[in-house]
């Protein structure tokens, strides 16, 4: 079985900190990783994915996340926080070895910054 | 939210008759994908279909039904045996094959409300 945890319900930072949103998984071969971004009442925007190669992956608005296969975490980090970043943030995996198809997400986390 | 487009985006239904909600998508994907959305518990999976004429149940299918006519669209039916189907509705639509590193896009989602 595949799983996502997202420890923290709720993020605050001020604009302009850096941020750092966690993310743990747990699969039973390699995962693929994936970060998305929800604003109220909208659909899931990506930002960005792990699938092999350099263990930090660079994605859009400037965030970034690092893969970390000994801790099997994927934490999403931007150096600069934006009020405009404010939003709810889901962690996804796939595990690419038993063939499942669908992603499995975490319960997301709230980030909240301030101005 | 792309090229994938969900109506209505409120619904609303009597306890007993069975909603239909739309998933139209013009991105030329092979699979698409149901998710259930409630508060604090993430996305989870209801239905998806890697190819037309053919779908699998996914995490919380009981009480949905769905069918793949056409490439392009994916409709949800929650039926009368859903019992809590209160919740927003969001599908997605990825590449199929790719190894599984294909990314989801989501639409922007139909919010259904029981009365």
């Amino acid at each position: 079985a595949q799983s996502v945890a997202q420890p923290e319900d709720q993020v605050n930072v001020a604009e302009g900190n850096p941020l750092t949103v966690k993310c743990t998984y747990s699969v039973s071969g390699n995962p693929y990783l994936f970060w998305y971004v929800q604003y109220p009442n909208r659909g899931l925007q990506f930002l960005l994915k792990y699938i092999t190669g350099d263990n930090l992956v660079k994605g859009s608005y400037g965030f970034e996340a690092e893969f970390n296969k000994s801790q099997t975490s994927f934490h999403l980090k931007k150096p600069s926080a934006l009020v405009s970043d404010s939003a709810l943030y889901f962690c996804a995996v796939r595990d690419r070895d038993t063939g499942r198809r669908a992603l499995t997400f975490g319960s997301g986390t709230r980030l909240q910054v301030q101005p | 939210d792309g090229g994938i487009t969900q109506s209505p985006k409120y619904l609303f239904r009597k306890e007993g008759q069975n909603v239909t909600l739309s998933c139209e998508q013009n991105l030329n994907h092979d699979a698409m994908y149901w998710y259930r959305q409630d508060p604090g518990q993430g996305l989870r999976l209801i239905y998806y279909s890697q190819i037309v004429n053919d779908f699998q149940k996914g995490d919380i299918a009981e009480g949905y039904s769905v069918s793949r006519e056409k490439k392009e669209s994916f409709p949800l039916t929650v039926t009368s045996a859903q019992k809590n189907p209160t919740a927003f509705y969001l599908c997605a639509s990825s590449i199929a094959g790719a190894g599984g590193t294909d990314t989801q896009y989501f639409g922007p989602g139909t919010r259904l409300t029981v009365l």
